[in-house]
């Protein structure tokens, strides 16, 4: 199995809505990360997680809240988000090594904030 | 600083034409990483190749080759015989000696492969 699968694949919410998106891998990859990609533009990092601990924040705010229950799965708890947010968030995984191993993205939540 | 740079935003080419996507990085590291990615409309960011700052040999697979030139900072990625299926935008992104998975996209060059 050598795919990040991502649900849901759409999602419409509302500026007090409370919701979460999931990301599965099982390719044993002890690495994480969470992107935002805006329409035509480039991936941005948000959140890298590494043997289930938080290693990284890009400075994101605090309505975004990463979650990493085990090994194999990775959550993006949204909350009062602004319609700003609207994005294309993917997920990726790697292995962790010095040899900056390649990253495998899942296809994607599409988040529209109304 | 880190930067990649796609100068090329959209490139339109008919099908069977040789297609060279342009990518020039800086970094101030002497051990960095490149890569290539394709996003297909559907969303999806592939993998295509990965390089060190340490392996200047250039690499063909199938119909796509990378020239990898440390004297220009360029990594650029050709594209033989183009099909509708590659049409897609690229990505070229660096990752260096700072933390894992945080890699620097360039803009992007959108392809387009006409029938």
């Amino acid at each position: 199995d050598t795919e990040v699968t991502q649900t849901p694949k759409h999602l419409v919410m509302g500026m007090t809505n409370k919701k979460s998106l999931k990301c599965e891998q099982h390719m044993g990859h002890r690495a994480m990360y969470w992107y935002k990609q805006k329409a035509k533009k480039p991936p941005e990092l948000m959140f890298v997680y590494s043997y289930e601990k938080l290693s990284i924040n890009e400075s994101v705010p605090s309505r975004f809240s990463p979650e990493c229950p085990n090994s194999s799965l990775l959550n993006l708890h949204l909350h009062a988000l602004q319609p700003e947010d609207s994005a294309l968030y993917l997920c990726a995984s790697s292995q962790v090594d010095r040899e900056r191993a390649s990253l495998n993205f899942g296809p994607g939540t599409r988040l529209t904030v109304t | 600083a880190q930067k990649v740079t796609q100068a090329q935003t959209e490139i339109s080419v008919v099908e069977k034409e040789d297609v060279t996507l342009d990518c020039v990085y800086e970094t101030r590291d002497t051990t960095y990483y490149l890569f290539w990615y394709k996003q297909p409309p559907s969303g999806e960011l592939v993998f295509l190749i990965r390089r060190n700052s340490f392996d200047e040999q250039n690499e063909i697979s199938g119909r796509y080759s990378w020239n990898f030139q440390k004297s220009t900072s360029s990594f650029n990625f050709t594209i033989t015989a183009s099909q509708v299926v590659d049409s897609a935008v690229y990505f070229c992104a660096l990752n260096y000696g700072g933390s894992q998975g945080n890699l620097i996209f360039g803009k992007g060059t959108k392809l387009s492969v006409k029938p």
